[in-house]
């Protein structure tokens, strides 16, 4: 079974600096991965999704995210954040077929001024 | 842009109580999925569908079930509500093939006393 692990349940991060939030997967195939953002009070939105290719890809709002195979990892990255980046982070890995996606627990990430 | 609605976004019903969440997407996508989101536990697949009357369980059916009459339309159903199934209900849909990114309703949250 495919599973999703956000070692970090909260981060704090000071306005302007750099950001990395770490994922760890467990999936048997090629894993079509997911970065998704949750600001409070709303439901999720994508940020990037490696599937094939390049292992370093670029999402929305200055992310970007690198494919590990050797490391089962898909880390989360931004060189300087801004205070409404402050929100929950999912990662999510996805398979074949129509299944839902399997999401970690979430990091949270607070930005000091 | 892809939007995806929810009828209610504050629910509060009493323990026994059916309750009727509905979910409705205008992009013409095959797949919908219902997620429960819990705090510490990230989101968990209630249950998805990939056609018009086709229904699969996710990881935490129990207590729940859906209906799929229209494409657009996903609704789940919680025949006799308990206080354990308070929680955030999210609604999702996507094309075909899960290395398609879901799309995410606002979610609602229920209050079952």
């Amino acid at each position: 079974a495919q599973s999703v692990t956000q070692p970090d349940i909260h981060i704090t991060v000071s306005e302007g600096a750099s950001l990395e939030l770490r994922c760890n997967y467990s999936y048997g195939a090629t894993p079509y991965l997911f970065w998704y953002v949750q600001s409070p009070g709303q439901g999720l939105q994508l940020l990037l999704k490696y599937f094939s290719g390049d292992t370093l890809v670029q999402g929305i709002k200055g992310f970007e995210a690198e494919f590990k195979r050797s490391q089962s990892s898909f880390n989360l990255r931004k060189p300087s954040v801004h205070w409404s980046d402050a929100a929950e982070y999912f990662c999510a890995v996805g398979g074949g077929g129509a299944d839902g996606l399997t999401f970690g627990k979430g990091t949270h990430l607070i930005i000091q001024p | 842009d892809v939007k995806v609605t929810q009828s209610s976004r504050y629910l509060v019903k009493r323990t026994g109580e059916k309750v009727f969440l509905e979910c409705v997407q205008d992009m013409d996508h095959e797949n919908m999925f219902w997620y429960r989101q819990d705090p510490g536990l990230g989101l968990r697949l209630i249950y998805f569908s990939y056609d018009v009357k086709m229904k699969e369980k996710g990881d935490i059916p129990e207590g729940y079930s859906v209906s799929r009459e229209k494409k657009e339309r996903f609704s789940l159903i919680l025949e006799s509500a308990s206080t354990n199934q308070t929680s955030m209900y999210l609604c999702a849909s996507s094309w075909s093939g899960s290395y398609n990114e879901q799309f995410f309703g606002p979610g609602t949250r229920l209050t079952v006393l």
